[in-house]
């Protein structure tokens, strides 16, 4: 019943290292979103893409980037790690059809050190 | 962006009803009011969404007022596998190929009590 898979569970990184996060979903849906949480801070939006090869930059893009190479992935990347990219990261998909719920995976607690 | 608003936290005796509180009262009139609740550590999970009518699953029912400026979440029969904090969400349009993200806000943490 495993909708959005989220590559790594726990991570663990050193400053510098260039980090990739990987997000599947078997839904067939357009729309692909990776979220950061942190404490006092709820979720924000990191970057999204509508379509494959598509990317739109959401509210904190800074030191971020993204691949859709294949529309059931989409990846995160952390070209140089820094410890104040320490969170969890959070994969979603969604339809683009109004009225339709998004589905979450089970998020991925990165540590950088 | 619309913007909701929830308490911080809540309490509810297990067993009992519990009724989350949301207000929106930016939301603009096609936009559909989410919820989903996030359990320590996992990612959040689905429970219900509507536009204007009522609405009720498996898990919830959710009640908008008439001018949908607010809602509220019920949980029927409360278990302390209920305890979570519950987002209360508008899906807002990004750019122009119809995108949606979900704006998050800061979510009641509700406690079910034995």
């Amino acid at each position: 019943d495993v909708k959005v898979t989220q590559s790594s569970r726990y991570l663990v990184k050193r400053t510098g290292e260039k980090v990739f996060l990987e997000c599947v979903q078997d839904m067939d849906h357009e729309n692909m979103f990776w979220y950061r949480q942190d404490p006092g801070l709820g979720l924000r939006l990191i970057y999204f893409s509508y379509d494959v090869k598509m990317k739109e930059k959401g509210d904190i893009p800074e030191g971020y980037s993204v691949s859709r190479e294949k529309k059931e992935r989409f990846s995160l990347i952390l070209e140089s790690a820094s410890t104040n990219q320490t969170s969890m990261y959070l994969c979603a998909s969604s339809l683009t059809v109004r009225g339709t719920e998004a589905f979450f995976g089970q998020g991925t607690r990165l540590t950088v050190v | 962006d619309a913007k909701t608003t929830q308490p911080t936290s809540m309490d509810c005796a297990e067993g009992r009803a519990a009724n989350l509180p949301c207000n929106h009262s930016t939301i603009s009139g096609n936009e559909y009011v989410y919820w989903y609740r996030q359990i320590h550590s996992q990612g959040p999970q689905y429970i219900i969404h509507g536009l204007k009518n009522n609405e009720t699953n498996e898990m919830a029912s959710l009640i908008i007022t008439e001018d949908r400026k607010s809602s509220t979440l019920i949980l029927p029969h409360a278990t302390l596998r209920d305890t979570a904090v519950y987002y209360c969400i508008v899906r807002v349009a990004v750019g122009i190929q119809g995108a949606q993200k979900l704006v998050f806000g800061q979510g009641t943490r509700l406690t079910i009590n034995p």
